[in-house]
């Protein structure tokens, strides 16, 4: 049974600081992995979806990268801005669905 | 271009009421999903569609029903709501095979039953 966590639970970093999301998982025979961002009283935007032949995906100050053999996958933010303050979740797939871990929550502070 | 779009955005509901949400995507998807959300709870899936006229039970289907007669809106019904069912509803919709293709949600539906 798939099961994905993510640590930590919360991050406060101040503004212009790089830093590092971190999602795994326990079964490795995944197509693929998603990251997404929630804003408070939103749904979730879907970032990056890395494909298990990948191991980076890039998008603008955004790297995501998927290490199957240790069921890891990293979200790298950088030079983080007040704006980016939200909840981020990735999500594995596990018995043909998506299975969420409960997210970081990141805050940047000015 | 709308993408998925969940009606209503807010309800307030009375214990026993019955109520349906709404999710249309306009993106050709096969695959739908309800997820409600909770603090502390994480994404939890009722229920969920792999393409017209199918349905399937997700972690927490009790007390919901769903039906998708048209591959572009996926409905989930209450039909006796109670205060556990106070969540945020969540559809979401995607393309390609189970455990492929990006996942793209709505904004949600809160749901208040007193």
């Amino acid at each position: 049974k798939q099961e994905v966590t993510q640590i930590p639970a919360a991050l406060s970093v101040p503004e212009g600081e790089n830093l590092v999301l971190n999602c795994s998982f326990t079964d490795s025979a995944i197509y693929n992995l998603q990251w997404f961002r929630q804003d408070p009283g939103k749904g979730l935007t879907s970032l990056l979806l890395i494909q298990s032949s990948q191991r980076e995906q890039t998008s603008g100050r955004l790297n995501a990268s998927l290490d199957k053999s240790s069921g890891r996958s990293t979200l790298y933010i950088a030079a983080s801005q007040p704006g980016d303050s939200a909840t981020y979740l990735c999500a594995a797939p596990g018995g043909g669905k998506l299975i969420f871990g409960q997210g970081t929550e990141l805050s940047v502070k000015p | 271009n709308a993408g998925v779009t969940q009606t209503p955005k807010f309800r307030v509901l009375k214990t026993g009421q019955s109520m349906t949400l709404l999710c249309a995507q306009d993106m050709n998807h096969e695959y739908m999903y309800w997820y409600r959300q909770d603090p502390g709870m994480g994404l939890r899936l009722i229920h969920y569609s792999v393409g017209e006229g199918t349905t399937a039970k997700g972690e927490v289907p009790d007390g919901y029903n769903v039906s998708r007669l048209k591959k572009q809106n996926f409905l989930l019904g209450l039909e006796s709501a109670a205060p556990s069912q106070t969540s945020v509803y969540f559809c979401a919709s995607k393309k390609g095979l189970a455990g492929t293709g990006e996942l793209f949600f709505g904004e949600g539906s809160r749901l208040t039953v007193l």
